[in-house]
């Protein structure tokens, strides 16, 4: 089975510039997640989605972000502009619905902002 | 405000002995706390969790002691192993794990042989 998947692996962008992360969960999960982690500091929760809801967005940072997932499947997470202090790694999250279930994170998407 | 603080931010153990990371946590409606081990370059992956309704998990050589009146918690590795070696996150979340994770700022575990 397909674990989480997150693209890209690692992106370098110049402040102003507009990045689009994606992240494909695991199939049939419902609940999907987006953190991240800038150097050296916690991993912190950005949103949270039950299906095509979002069901809980208050770690979103200011209104440069817009997360969306089509269709209940694959989310966006938009950077636009990106700013120098937008850098660090996206991890994308998923599990199933109800409670005590395991989320399971993907790789993570490396953001550099110059 | 950091609701979970997690210590040390680094630690070195010799191969065979007890590792210990510990946490502390904040908001009493918090009802369950995961371990996460994440090596380079991967994400982080669920280790071992623990309710509150027990004071201590065991899976293999990882040990989860849980203390609810100090609303604190720690993993404790034996054994340790040089491919234990990786960075470790403590998180809390309500629900039974069904909300958003609140991460430790994580410990970075090296084993020497």
């Amino acid at each position: 089975e397909a674990g989480v998947t997150q693209f890209p692996s690692h992106s370098v962008i110049e402040k102003g510039q507009t990045v689009t992360l994606r992240c494909d969960p695991i199939s049939g999960h419902d609940n999907l997640y987006w953190y991240r982690r800038v150097m050296g500091k916690e991993i912190k929760f950005l949103l949270h989605f039950v299906k095509e809801s979002k069901q809980d967005e208050s770690g979103m940072p200011n209104n440069r972000f817009l997360a969306e997932r089509t269709g209940g499947t694959y989310s966006t997470l938009k950077v636009q502009p990106a700013e120098l202090e937008d850098s660090g790694v996206y991890f994308c999250a998923s599990s199933q619905g109800g409670a005590g279930n395991t989320i399971y994170f993907g790789e993570g998407s490396w953001l550099t902002v110059v | 405000q950091q609701q979970v603080k997690q210590s040390p931010q680094s630690l070195i153990v010799q191969k065979g002995g007890i590792s210990i990371i510990n946490c502390a946590y904040e908001n009493t409606a918090f009802d369950y706390f995961p371990w996460y081990q994440q090596f380079p370059g991967k994400g982080p992956a669920l280790l071992i969790a623990i309710r509150p309704d027990v004071s201590e998990k065991k899976e293999g050589r990882f040990t989860i002691s849980f203390n609810k009146s100090a609303k604190q918690f720690s993993l404790h590795i034996m054994d340790s192993q040089p491919g234990d070696s990786a960075t470790y996150f403590c998180a809390a979340s309500r629900s039974f794990g069904n909300e958003k994770l609140t991460f430790g700022t994580g410990t970075r575990l090296t084993i020497i042989p």
